[in-house]
């Protein structure tokens, strides 16, 4: 596709389920990212994979949260047992290269109710 | 750490007046610097960026920034406002080292008639 799909566009879980979000990132796109974006505030930096390297976890805010990357495809992001505060959009990015444009999807809005 | 500060949750001002949103970062190395604007239920697009060469950098829309090293700032601008720029703004960091972008909490912009 031309630009960075996210899936589903909308989800509404029940507090305690587990959730997965995916994203195909722009193809050749050696870097993705996600990111988390509460209602009204900037973007949260959750996690970052860059090629075969192993991948910057650093803004994951639990051990609720996990992301796998298949190579430099498919990405998904998994919230485990969810909680009302995890209500957000979550938003998926790839770049080519350092320093190089990056790319957000139209971002995945979880509500955890 | 690289950090981004954006003086001003939200601006107003009137349609044909100047627009300035004010960014501040921190790096300990040269940064790259960009700005994105998110418009209503829309994704985030890039405005401009900064990463090497001329400090003044023009983007789309009509909007620019200056990368000023002394100053640490990367001010974005626009010398006429126009109702359609009403959107949320964010400044990023990100540097030589890590594709990390780290963002800022995002400055509001109000374009009266």
């Amino acid at each position: 596709g031309a630009g960075v799909s996210q899936s589903p566009s909308n989800k509404v879980t029940e507090k305690g389920k587990d959730v997965e979000l995916r994203c195909d990132p722009i193809s050749g796109h050696t870097a993705l990212y996600w990111y988390r974006q509460r209602l009204g505030q900037g973007l949260e930096f959750l996690i970052y994979f860059q090629g075969n390297s192993a991948p910057d976890k650093s803004g994951l805010p639990s051990d609720r949260f996990s992301a796998e990357r298949t190579g430099e495809s498919v990405s998904t992001l998994t919230i485990q047992r969810t909680q009302q505060e995890d209500s957000a959009v979550y938003l998926c990015a790839s770049s080519l290269l350092q320093g190089n444009t990056i790319y957000f999807g139209e971002g995945s809005w979880l509500t955890v109710v | 750490a690289q950090s981004v500060t954006q003086l001003g949750s939200h601006v107003s001002v009137s349609e044909g007046a100047l627009v300035l949103l004010r960014c501040n970062y921190s790096s300990s190395v040269p940064p790259y610097l960009f700005w994105y604007v998110q418009y209503p239920n829309q994704g985030l697009q890039l405005l401009l960026k900064y990463t090497t060469g001329a400090t003044l950098v023009k983007g789309i829309n009509g909007f620019e920034a200056e990368f000023k090293k002394s100053e640490t700032s990367f001010h974005l601008t626009k010398p006429s406002a126009h109702m359609s720029d009403a959107a949320e703004y964010f400044c990023a960091v990100s540097d030589l080292n890590t594709d990390k972008l780290i963002f800022g909490t995002g400055t509001r912009l109000q374009v009266f008639p």
